[in-house]
């Protein structure tokens, strides 16, 4: 089965710099998909970005992009010009390809982002 | 448009009650999730559904049953809840295999 590693339970930023949100993944795939979900005070999951394995290119949304390295099997996600709204939980997870049958997300255990004013 | 919406929000159990956690979504999505989410752990898969009449069991599936007998609704029954299932619920769904989730709003549960 397929793990998520994010190993930083907690991280803090300066408003307006950039910080670097780690993770790890294990998998004997060669396709499948990676995605960064961002979870504020109020509960709600929300999804930040996407990448599919078989794309070198990093995907990027705005302030926020990856670094995928997939013979390392990392997938971190670089936030610039840090707000204060950008504090929250940041969960990291995998999604095999339907060609490996019906496998729903896993994810990691999360880290929770501080931004300081 | 609506999206996922799960109800209760918030709901407290006495230990050994029963209860449906309600989950629709009306963006005529196939697959549908249940995750619970406890402090420090993520977020654990309990069942989820590939279409209507159609079930598995996740990682966690003890203690809960489902059924999807519509495309809209996924519902979620605790049967004689335990202190354990406190816990952070969210229904979720997604169109294909590969795309990423639309969660609900999350119901959180306390079993006293």
């Amino acid at each position: 089965a397929q793990t998520v590693t994010q190993s930083q339970p907690e991280m803090s930023v300066q408003e307006a710099e950039t910080v670097t949100l780690s993770c790890t993944y294990d998998t004997s795939e060669s396709d499948y998909y990676l995605f960064w979900y961002k979870q504020p005070p109020s509960r709600q999951m929300i999804l930040v970005i996407r990448q599919e394995a078989y794309k070198q290119q990093n995907a990027t949304e705005n302030r926020f992009s990856v670094n995928f390295q997939k013979a390392a099997k990392s997938f971190s996600l670089k936030i610039s010009d840090s707000q204060l709204g950008d504090a929250a939980m940041y969960f990291c997870a995998y999604r095999s390809s339907p060609n490996s049958g019906n496998t729903p997300l896993v994810f990691g255990k999360g880290t929770r982002l501080s931004v300081i004013a | 448009n609506a999206g996922v919406t799960q109800t209760p929000k918030f709901r407290i159990l006495k230990i050994g009650q029963s209860m449906t956690l309600q989950c629709t979504q009306d963006m005529n999505h196939n697959y549908m999730y249940w995750y619970r989410q406890d402090p420090g752990m993520g977020l654990k898969l309990i069942y989820y559904s590939v279409g209507a009449g159609i079930t598995d069991k996740g990682e966690v599936p003890n203690g809960y049953n489902v059924s999807r007998s519509t495309t809209e609704d996924f519902p979620l029954r605790l049967e004689l809840a335990a202190p354990s299932q406190t816990s952070v619920y969210f229904c979720a769904s997604s169109y294909t295999g590969w795309d990423g989730y639309t969660f609900g709003s999350g119901t959180r549960l306390t079993v006293v």
